[in-house]
């Protein structure tokens, strides 16, 4: 069974720090996806990485995608308020995406 | 922009009751899912469905679920007797080449 590790599960921080968000697995996928999920809706897309070492930016969020294709980060710069939510990693599995535990990330002001 | 879309956004059932959760997928997308998560749990997969016919299933899927496209727009979950454990939010996603899913906003299912 393929298994994805988010860590930290939980991060509480203030406005303006940068923080890391960490995805890992013993399984190489073939692409990997970054959600992020308010409570009570559906996960949103926010970026794809297909190739190991592969380095995607998206305003004040950095994703990389390790070289093995096992593991993912997520790094935000100068965290916002409007940053808070769960962050999720999913595997593409062939037919199937494989969730990770997630990380609750809360932005104080 | 194209989204996914789900109805209810709310059930409430009986336990044995048959629900149906419908969603309708991105117009131009061919692959469909669904997944489901049990509050404060991991999103699960449950089924992916190509070309008219199942792709995948996972353990979750047993005999009670189903899965149809009975036109050209709606993709259907239907669970034929609910059980208390069934109860969550379940997700529907489609994708155009089978790579970037893409999430609707779900279905809270409640089975009492």
């Amino acid at each position: 069974t393929q298994l994805l590790e988010q860590s930290p599960q939980f991060l509480s921080i203030q406005e303006g720090e940068n923080l890391t968000v960490y995805c890992n697995s013993s399984s190489v996928f073939s692409s990997l996806q970054w959600y992020r999920q308010e409570p009570g809706e559906g996960p949103v897309l926010l970026v794809t990485v297909v190739t190991g070492g592969e380095v995607k930016k998206l305003k004040r969020l950095t994703f990389q995608f390790g070289d093995a294709r096992k593991d993912s980060s997520l790094h935000i710069t100068a965290a916002q308020p409007g940053d808070t939510g769960l962050y999720l990693c999913a595997g593409d599995d062939t037919d199937k995406l494989i969730f990770g535990t997630g990380t609750r990330l809360q932005v104080f002001p | 922009e194209p989204e996914v879309t789900q109805t209810p956004s709310h059930q409430v059932t009986q336990m044995g009751q048959e629900v149906i959760l419908r969603c309708v997928p991105i117009s131009n997308h061919l692959y469909f899912y669904w997944y489901r998560q049990i509050l404060g749990q991991k999103v699960e997969f449950l089924v992916s469905f190509y070309n008219n016919e199942i792709s995948e299933k996972s353990e979750i899927f047993d005999d009670q679920f189903s899965v149809e496209r009975p036109d050209g727009s709606n993709f259907t979950l239907k669970i034929r007797s609910t059980k208390l454990e069934d109860s969550a939010m379940y997700f529907c996603a489609s994708s155009e080449a089978g790579f970037e899913q893409f999430f609707g906003p779900g279905t809270r299912l409640t089975v009492l």
